[in-house]
């Protein structure tokens, strides 16, 4: 059964860049036709798409954050990238991996259990 | 982008009660491509249907979803003490996916 694990820091200065990696396993990220995507939660709020992966390497983003955003898939390691620069304190929130059903159904059906990253100096 | 408005944003009822969530999209959704998820305090959120309607593997049969265009509903038709939790709807019909804010079903 495939999981995935979020990691990084939990606190990031305003300005920088806040980087988190999503490892995974009991499946390959670069087999079959998923969408391995980031999703994030303000404390008390909704969800909010950041942007995801596909196993073949193709990236697609939030046009609300797209230009501070990037997305990138590591085969060697089975793991999944975010890297959102010049943060603020309105990016602090819980950040989930989620993998999609399908390319064709890309509704979530696999999450990790999320990491909290705080934006404050 | 799609936003979606749930209502109510809290629904107060009890055990064995009958639950009815909405789900409405400015314009409509393709191919009726929307889910729900049940989200518990410090979880990640955990599929219940996709498409509509379709429950997803292991989702008790007093969960079922309805709808089409820009209007669905969630129901669940006897609350258990577990249900007590918050619900999104998520649109994956159009880019950029966007979710509900959410409507929390509380005792």
């Amino acid at each position: 059964q495939v999981q995935l694990q979020e990691s990084g820091p939990g606190l990031v200065k305003p300005s920088q860049t806040l980087s988190l990696t999503c490892t995974v396993s009991g499946a390959s990220i670069s087999s079959g036709s998923y969408y391995w995507t980031w999703i994030r939660q303000p404390a008390g709020k909704g969800l909010e798409w950041i942007g995801r992966a596909y196993s073949g390497g193709s990236t697609n983003y939030n046009p609300s954050l797209k230009s501070r955003v990037t997305i990138s898939v590591d085969t060697s390691k089975n793991q999944l990238s975010l890297k959102l620069s010049s943060v603020t304190a309105a990016d602090t929130a819980v950040y989930y991996c989620a993998r999609t059903f399908s390319s064709s159904s890309p509704f979530f059906n696999v999450w990790g259990q999320g990491t909290l990253v705080t934006v404050s100096s | 982008e799609i936003v979606l408005t749930q209502s109510p944003g809290t629904l107060s009822l009890s055990p064995g009660e009958r639950a009815t969530l909405s789900c409405r999209a400015s314009q409509s959704i393709s191919s009726n491509y929307l889910a729900w998820y049940q989200q518990k305090l410090g979880q990640a959120p955990r599929l219940l249907v996709s498409g509509a309607s379709r429950r997803a593997t292991g989702i008790p049969d007093r969960f079922s979803g309805s709808g089409s265009g820009t209007d669905f509903t969630l129901t669940i038709s006897r609350l258990e003490p577990e249900d007590f939790a918050v619900y999104y709807c998520h649109q994956y019909g159009s880019s950029p996916p966007t979710f509900g804010g959410g409507t929390k079903v509380e005792i």
